[in-house]
């Protein structure tokens, strides 16, 4: 099946550092698929944070950035940087084009800020 | 931003019992979806759904589960009867469309089977 491999936590920085979450990722049912990072802050629910759909591609929001590159199938995420609201989980995931069987996840990576 | 609400955060039940786990959906949002986290596992997709029908629904979706959601109410999830495998946290999930990826997630729903 589909599986979505992301950098084990907890991961702490301190402020303005820069971060990086590394994402590979195996589709043996999808040749090319859809790949995201959604993140959790506390006390609120998974969101969309950056997806991209093309390989080759680069997605970016909030300062986090993203390039999809299927020759060595990873998803990296990166920020410059980062600031104390960026201490949140980031879960890597993967999908096809009609989602029919939903979002493979990663298993989240804990990030805490330190000022 | 667009918010879900689930209740109840946390359950305790005995084992064989049912639970009904309940999701409040962004408003406007067409296409609904549960998820299931084992402890230090992923989060892995159960079943989506969509005007008044189970779309799709994977292998985790055993036949004592359930879904639907009367009257554009709560989307909720039932398990009846339980076992000490669906010890688990529940996540529910909308989306306006179908084809984007873009879920919006609740904080989940955590029970404990005993």
């Amino acid at each position: 099946g589909d599986s979505v491999t992301q950098t084990e936590g907890p991961v702490t920085v301190s402020e303005s550092e820069s971060l990086i979450i590394n994402c590979t990722y195996s589709a043996t049912s999808i040749a090319y698929p859809n790949l995201f990072w959604y993140v959790r802050y506390p006390g609120e629910g998974l969101q969309l944070l950056l997806k991209v759909i093309t390989a080759g591609q680069k997605g970016s929001s909030r300062g986090f950035e993203a390039t999809y590159n299927k020759e060595t199938t990873s998803f990296h995420l990166q920020k410059a940087s980062v600031q104390e609201s960026d201490s949140a989980v980031y879960y890597c995931a993967l999908g096809d084009d009609n989602y029919a069987q939903g979002l493979t996840f990663g298993l989240g990576t804990r990030v805490s800020v330190f000022p | 931003g667009p918010k879900v609400l689930q209740i109840p955060s946390h359950q305790i039940i005995d084992m064989g019992q049912m639970v009904t786990l309940n999701c409040d959906p962004v408003s406007n949002h067409l296409y609904f979806y549960w998820y299931k986290q084992i402890l230090g596992q992923q989060m892995e997709f159960l079943v989506n759904f969509y005007n008044g029908k189970v779309m799709e629904k994977s292998k985790l979706f055993k036949d004592q589960f359930s879904v639907e959601r009367p009257d554009g109410s709560y989307f909720t999830l039932k398990i009846q009867p339980t076992a000490l495998e669906d010890s688990a946290v529940y996540f529910c999930a909308s989306s306006l469309v179908l084809n984007t990826g873009q879920l919006y997630f609740g904080e989940g729903s955590k029970l404990t089977v005993l």
